[in-house]
């Protein structure tokens, strides 16, 4: 299948680090998305990364895949106020290149 | 154009009514998908087009629901007597279209759709 989870909520402090994590079924996973979404607004690409990397870092943000335990985390170092969104994880799979499947979304709130 | 339009960004309408919703993708993008999002739920795939090739309707939840691209550009979403659980925000992206990791979907704003 191809189930894409996510916790709904995280609440951190402004400097603090955020970690949103996301899990799914589908071991053909070829790439592995993070979209962010502002209110009123349509997902933005903010990274992703391909199934056979562990790591990649993005200036503030790192995304760590576990294959093994099928887990993507994205790491928001220094969060600030602007990075309140709902955070999306989305995956692309092998065998239906067409389709990205979504998570629900982790809505971040940034306490000043 | 400058990035991915969508119109209009709100309708309201009567349980019942057919709307359409329209999508412009980023000129020279083959590949435009439309998603809902209902609230608190995440993207849900309906329906893919890519070039001149056969649409991947797969994601469309009945009958009601169908899509059309023109010229392979503009799109319209149709839904037919629209009820109360079709109300949700509806989402197009466009793409390169490649299989890479070049092809990144860029979303438009969406349209608040509410059945009343």
């Amino acid at each position: 299948g191809e189930d894409v989870e996510q916790s709904l909520f995280l609440s951190v402090r402004e400097g603090d680090s955020s970690v949103i994590n996301c899990t799914y079924t589908d071991s053909s996973s070829t790439y592995l998305y993070w979209y962010k979404q502002e209110p009123g607004a349509g997902l933005q690409l903010l990274t992703y990364i391909f199934s056979n990397m562990d790591m990649k870092q993005d200036q503030r943000l790192t995304v760590l895949l576990n294959k093994k335990d099928k887990h993507l985390s994205l790491r928001i170092a220094d969060t600030q106020t602007g990075d309140s969104a709902i955070y999306f994880c989305a995956e692309r799979t092998r065998y239906n290149f067409n389709k990205f499947y979504f998570g629900s979304g982790t809505k971040l709130n940034v306490k000043p | 154009g400058a990035g991915v339009s969508q119109s209009p960004s709100n309708k309201v309408t009567e349980k019942g009514k057919d709307v359409e919703l329209r999508c412009d993708p980023i000129s020279g993008h083959t590949a435009l998908y439309w998603y809902r999002q209902s609230l608190g739920q995440g993207l849900e795939f309906l329906i893919y087009f890519q070039g001149n090739s056969a649409p991947d309707k797969s994601g469309l939840p009945s009958d009601r629901f169908s899509a059309e691209r023109t010229g392979g550009s503009v799109s319209t979403l149709t839904i037919q007597r629209t009820q109360q659980e079709d109300s949700a925000v509806y989402l197009c992206a466009s793409s390169q279209g490649g299989s890479g990791d070049t092809d990144t979907q860029y979303f438009g704003p969406g349209t608040r759709l509410t059945v009343l």
